[in-house]
């Protein structure tokens, strides 16, 4: 079946600089991926999604792309700001099978 | 504010209980899915209804069941509680209940059992 993984587990970097999560998949005929983001006592928030007809989808500082060869997807969050501390988890899912989940990213935003 | 309303936010009970979880969905969702995360875990599937009829059941131990009622709210029913069902439940909404549709996630009840 179907297995997503996700990277790093924790990433800390400075407010302003970029952050990087990426997440790998296996099933090729996965289609669609979605970015959600969960603040601390809250339930996830989808912040993005991609579909496997699209290589790039950006919002604002938020960006995902897909590389369907190398069956990764990746976030990228630009000029970090403190409200981007959270755990943002990846998912992939592909026809009516229920989204399979990354395992999260707790990101830090140091001051 | 997503729009799903879970009650309660928090449940204390002792092992060997039982507990039910309530989850009403946004206004004109007609997909109900629930989620337990454990601590520092990621979102475990438990079960999808749709329209009041179970459409999809991930890792949902025996002990628990869900159902969906005519108006569309859905219950989580815990049964000989564990230790290791202290987790967070999660409901989420969708229009349709298609696998490629926006989640909606309520803000939890957390559970403990001692």
């Amino acid at each position: 079946g179907e297995n997503v993984e996700q990277h790093p587990s924790t990433l800390s970097v400075q407010e302003g600089d970029s952050a990087v999560i990426k997440c790998t998949y296996s099933d090729s005929a996965s289609n669609y991926f979605p970015w959600y983001k969960q603040e601390l006592g809250k339930g996830p928030q989808l912040i993005i999604d991609i579909r496997s007809n699209v290589g790039e989808k950006k919002d604002q500082r938020i960006a995902v792309t897909l590389n369907k060869t190398a069956k990764h997807f990746s976030l990228h969050i630009t000029e970090t700001q403190p409200e981007d501390s959270a755990v943002y988890f990846c998912a992939a899912s592909k026809g009516n099978y229920q989204l399979i989940w990354g395992a999260g990213t707790k990101l830090i935003i140091k001051p | 504010d997503s729009g799903v309303t879970q009650t309660p936010k928090h449940l204390i009970t002792a092992t060997g209980q039982r507990v039910t979880l309530r989850c009403s969905p946004r206004s004109g969702d007609l997909s109900v899915y629930w989620y337990q995360q454990s601590l520092d875990q990621g979102l475990q599937f438990l079960i999808q209804y749709y329209n009041g009829e179970e459409r999809a059941k991930g890792n949902i131990l025996e002990r628990f069941s869900a159902q969906q009622f005519p108006d569309l709210h859905s219950e989580l029913n815990l049964s000989s509680l564990e230790l290791g069902d202290s987790a967070l439940y999660f409901c989420a909404s969708s229009v349709t209940g298609a696998t490629n549709e926006k989640l909606f996630f309520g803000s939890g009840t957390q559970l403990s059992v001692l």
